[in-house]
């Protein structure tokens, strides 16, 4: 079946821009995360949507950030005024089952120029 | 809070040789633990997971794992490298009373392995 699917997968923006980014979750799967992974680092934790509600934003770093996912599939990771420091991938994960196995989509590389 | 510690940055081995990738986790109730493998420019993909049910855990490509509680160590072992095993190597967590949530995953800076032919 089909995995998770992230668009774009390559995003090149201006500093102080908004950027979009979209993730499909695996039909059926009612939990959806983002990451974001730096050069050089394993991914960190974002904020974790069960359904249409966010039900754990402690990562997303300030109020620039901000996602949704208002019918309880497809998420959008939304920034705004962008900085250079955001520049990472941004990988989306979606899962459920008991132990909570997560499958990641491709990433989407955010460059802030 | 929780963490996960891999050590090496990088492990280099030769062809047929056997790849040893160490992870100790921060928690002294048994956690899930997971590996997941990432190739160059794609996402994540599951190795393996532990859940409890058996202290030595067998993933794909030929890839195992052994949960140590007295070691709190998840190591990820194969006999015998082959070159398309060259990618980056994630040891992950979640649960467990670190103050670990029981969804989001914490992950250790990830290991490249390099296989000589």
């Amino acid at each position: 079946g089909a995995g998770v699917s992230q668009t774009p997968s390559n995003k090149v923006t201006e500093k102080g821009k908004y950027v979009e980014l979209r993730c499909d979750p695996i039909s059926g799967h009612t939990a959806l995360y983002w990451y974001r992974q730096s050069l050089g680092q394993g991914p960190e934790f974002l904020i974790y949507f069960q359904g249409t509600g966010a039900a754990d934003d402690s990562g997303l770093p300030n109020d620039r950030f901000f996602a949704v996912r208002p019918e309880g599939s497809v998420s959008t990771l939304k920034i705004q005024r962008t900085e250079r420091g955001d520049s990472a991938v941004y990988l989306c994960a979606s899962g459920g089952g008991i132990y909570n196995e997560q499958f990641f989509g491709p990433g989407t590389r955010l460059t802030v120029l | 809070a929780q963490s996960v510690t891999q050590l090496g940055s990088h492990v280099s081995v030769s062809e047929g040789a056997l790849v040893l990738l160490r992870c100790n986790y921060s928690s002294s109730v048994p956690p899930y633990l997971f590996w997941y493998v990432q190739y160059p420019n794609q996402g994540l993909q599951l190795l393996l997971k532990y859940t409890s049910a058996a202290t030595l855990v067998k993933g794909i490509n030929g890839f195992e794992a052994e949960f140590k509680k007295s070691e709190t160590s998840f190591h990820l072992t194969k006999p015998s490298a082959h070159m398309s095993d060259a990618a980056e190597y994630f040891c992950a967590v979640t649960g467990g009373n670190s103050g670990g949530s029981n969804y989001k995953l914490t992950f250790g800076k990830g290991t490249l392995l390099t296989v000589n032919p």
